[in-house]
């Protein structure tokens, strides 16, 4: 069975602090896709970022970095020097090739509020 | 290339009244699917179409429906709305392992 588990409800810091999301999955499958969304309070989904299961290279995008450990199941999002603007609700979500790769299973959900 | 378009954005339904929820998508993406959001819980998946013709259930079906008579479109029904439904809906497109391109939502309220 797939689940996702962001253990991290809700996270507060001030501006320009550092701040990392927590997300663990669970999954069968030996071929599968981890994604981070954001969602902004006007409510959209943006898509961040895509990993698949076979590349455990970390990524660095501008501020934002990605941790994928298999041996942890573990796929973390950090934000460098966060901004007033990165306050969102971040879902981590999974999919796997046995299911078309397309069926996605969201974890709850980590609201981030960056304080000026 | 407007992506993936989803009518109406706001929605007050009284019990037992259906409606129909309009997702469409210019991409040519095989797969669409339905999605809905509650406080606390992510989104769930409704019902998803791997194409034209082809659809079947996801974790929470229950109380909608669907078809897929076009590459394009992708309909959700609500057979007969209960206050249980009130939620966010999402309608997503996308190919096989990639990231889904999702509608900008419709916030439906059953009263």
């Amino acid at each position: 069975a797939q689940k996702v588990t962001q253990a991290q409800t809700e996270i507060s810091v001030v501006e320009k602090e550092d701040v990392t999301l927590d997300c663990v999955y669970e999954t069968r499958d030996t071929t599968y896709y981890l994604f981070w969304y954001k969602q902004p309070p006007s409510g959209e989904l943006v898509f961040l970022i895509r990993r698949n299961s076979f590349d455990e290279q970390n990524e660095i995008s501008g501020r934002y970095s990605w941790n994928f450990q298999k041996s942890t199941s573990s796929f973390n999002f950090t934000i460098t020097a966060s901004q007033v603007v990165d306050s969102a609700v971040y879902f981590c979500a999974l999919s796997e090739a046995r299911n078309y790769g397309q069926n996605f299973v969201f974890g709850p959900g980590t609201r981030l509020s960056v304080l000026p | 290339n407007a992506g993936v378009t989803q009518t109406p954005k706001f929605q007050v339904l009284k019990t037992g009244q259906s409606m129909t929820l309009q997702c469409a998508q210019d991409m040519n993406h095989e797969y669409m699917s339905w999605y809905r959001q509650d406080p606390g819980m992510g989104l769930r998946l409704i019902h998803y179409s791997v194409g034209a013709g082809i659809t079947d259930q996801g974790e929470v079906p229950n109380g909608y429906n669907v078809s897929r008579s076009t590459t394009e479109d992708f309909p959700l029904r609500l057979l007969s709305a209960a206050p249980s439904q009130t939620s966010v809906y999402f309608c997503a497109s996308g190919y096989s392992g990639t990231e889904a391109f999702f509608g900008q939502g419709t916030r439906l309220t059953v009263v």
